[in-house]
């Protein structure tokens, strides 16, 4: 089956640090365009970074600079390193595949986990 | 980039259709045929209901159904039924490897 699990969310004070992982099993986390996309309380979705399956990558300019995204392929896990933590980056974080075809770009995400929870606050 | 703007809530009967409008700009929504809409449900995983426009992944109900027109999409649900109720989004790709999402729908069910 096809899934996506993240972990890592918690409590952490503005400034802070904290890394995120993404579990995927029923494919390949290297073999594909990996994203996360997050959500503020009672707001809506944003995108926050994507992952190339080449290496590339690309961030928001809300956390450009602060956050990194890379993959473990051993572990077959997607990783968003965020430091210099602030209130508003406060969110449930979802990781997502981008479902197009093995070397085409159509930007969408057809696989999404269920989220984890990042509070920042002091 | 500025989020894509959508309506906040879309109503209906079961039975009827509705329809959510995704305004964007030249720069995003205008510029590619790369839409997707996504169904949320609060607490669960988002759900691609569309892709590159009007393109439906297998499984989804063909009660669902897209479309574009210069710097707006459009989400189409037939036939509303209950299960239909859950927060919608569309997503635009906006250049440079970047994405925009909509504001978001929350369409209620009567």
């Amino acid at each position: 089956e096809v899934q996506l699990v993240e972990t890592g969310g918690g409590l952490i004070q503005p400034g802070g640090s904290l890394r995120l992982s993404c579990e995927a099993s029923g494919f390949t986390v290297g073999g594909t365009c990996m994203n996360w996309v997050r959500q503020a309380p009672g707001k809506g979705l944003e995108w926050v970074s994507v992952l190339y399956s080449g290496g590339s990558t690309y961030y928001a300019d809300s956390v450009k600079g602060r956050f990194t995204i890379s993959r473990d392929n051993s572990k077959n896990t997607l990783y968003l390193q965020m430091n210099s933590l602030r209130v508003e980056d406060t969110a449930v974080y979802f990781c997502a595949r981008d479902g197009s075809p093995r070397g085409y770009y159509y930007y969408y995400m057809d696989v999404w986990g269920k989220g984890t929870t990042v509070t920042v606050s002091s | 980039q500025s989020a894509l703007t959508q309506p906040a809530s879309v109503s209906g009967s079961p039975g009827q259709s509705i329809t959510i409008s995704c305004t964007g700009t030249s720069s995003d929504v205008g510029n590619y045929n790369l839409v997707s809409w996504y169904q949320h449900h609060p607490g669960k995983a988002p759900k691609l209901m569309i892709h590159e426009v009007s393109k439906r992944p297998s499984g989804v109900s063909n009660r669902f159904s897209g479309s574009k027109s210069g710097n707006t999409a459009s989400l189409t649900i037939s036939g509303l039924q209950a299960e239909d109720e859950a927060d919608y989004y569309c997503c635009s790709y906006a250049g440079s490897s970047t994405y925009v999402f909509g504001t978001g729908t929350k369409v209620t069910v009567l």
